[in-house]
């Protein structure tokens, strides 16, 4: 059973318009969440994250909301930048757990067209 | 940022082959991790290591083996490849309470 969905595998948004990437997640234990974005023939590098006992982080352009009622984060790109294409993956865990163990979902690749 | 190297970058190994990968770090965090990463599926996780000398399984560890003898290197084996082992391998580090850093991956090709 699928811990950590990206339902969406792809997503292309016009330059300058703002990207929503979304990710839910079925197991509530789970109280930190990350996005990390990936180039190909690279490691996927951290972007930003969220603590359950916050609904919302904001980084520069990146912002990440938490709805723990619906488990369901999205992160928001404004503007979008054609930098920006890459494959996005959501990550969850839990913070009690010892080895802090990452569930990733599949991933969403971004293209942003110029 | 990351502070962690891979060797080899890729690799083609006929089946049946006995292949190391190597992972070092430069940050002398204890916590390190291996994923796979196979197309459509993520990133799964394949053993850890809190600390030098202790190791534990993740999701997918059938056909590796990991070993922790000092802080800074965490290396996974693979005793006899197949080709469903073929991917991309990334070794990660933990820094901080939560946040993993990623190296730049092996892809390997098990033919």
């Amino acid at each position: 059973d699928q811990q950590v969905k990206q339902n969406s595998p792809s997503l292309s948004v016009q330059e300058g318009r703002i990207s929503i990437l979304n990710c839910d997640y079925t197991n509530s234990m789970f109280d930190y969440f990350l996005w990390y974005k990936k180039y190909p023939a690279e490691g996927p590098t951290f972007l930003i994250s969220i603590s359950s006992i916050k609904d919302k982080n904001e980084d520069g352009r990146f912002t990440v909301f938490l709805n723990k009622s619906a488990k369901h984060l999205s992160l928001h790109i404004v503007p979008s930048q054609p930098g920006d294409s890459a494959v996005y993956f959501c990550a969850a865990t839990y913070r009690n757990s010892g080895n802090t163990p990452l569930v990733f979902g599949k991933g969403t690749r971004l293209s942003v067209i110029a | 940022i990351a502070g962690i190297t891979q060797a080899p970058t890729s690799q083609i190994l006929a089946a049946g082959r006995r292949m190391t990968l190597r992972c070092t770090q430069d940050m002398r965090h204890n916590a390190m991790y291996w994923y796979r990463q196979d197309l459509g599926l993520g990133l799964r996780l394949i053993h850890y290591s809190n600390t030098a000398g202790t190791t534990g399984k993740g999701e997918v560890p059938d056909g590796y083996s990991v070993s922790r003898a000092n802080t800074d290197d965490f290396p996974l084996t693979l005793a006899s490849a197949v080709p469903s082992q073929t991917s991309v391998y990334f070794c990660a580090r933990l820094a901080g309470e939560d946040t993993q850093y990623f190296g730049p991956g092996t892809r390997l090709t098990v033919l």
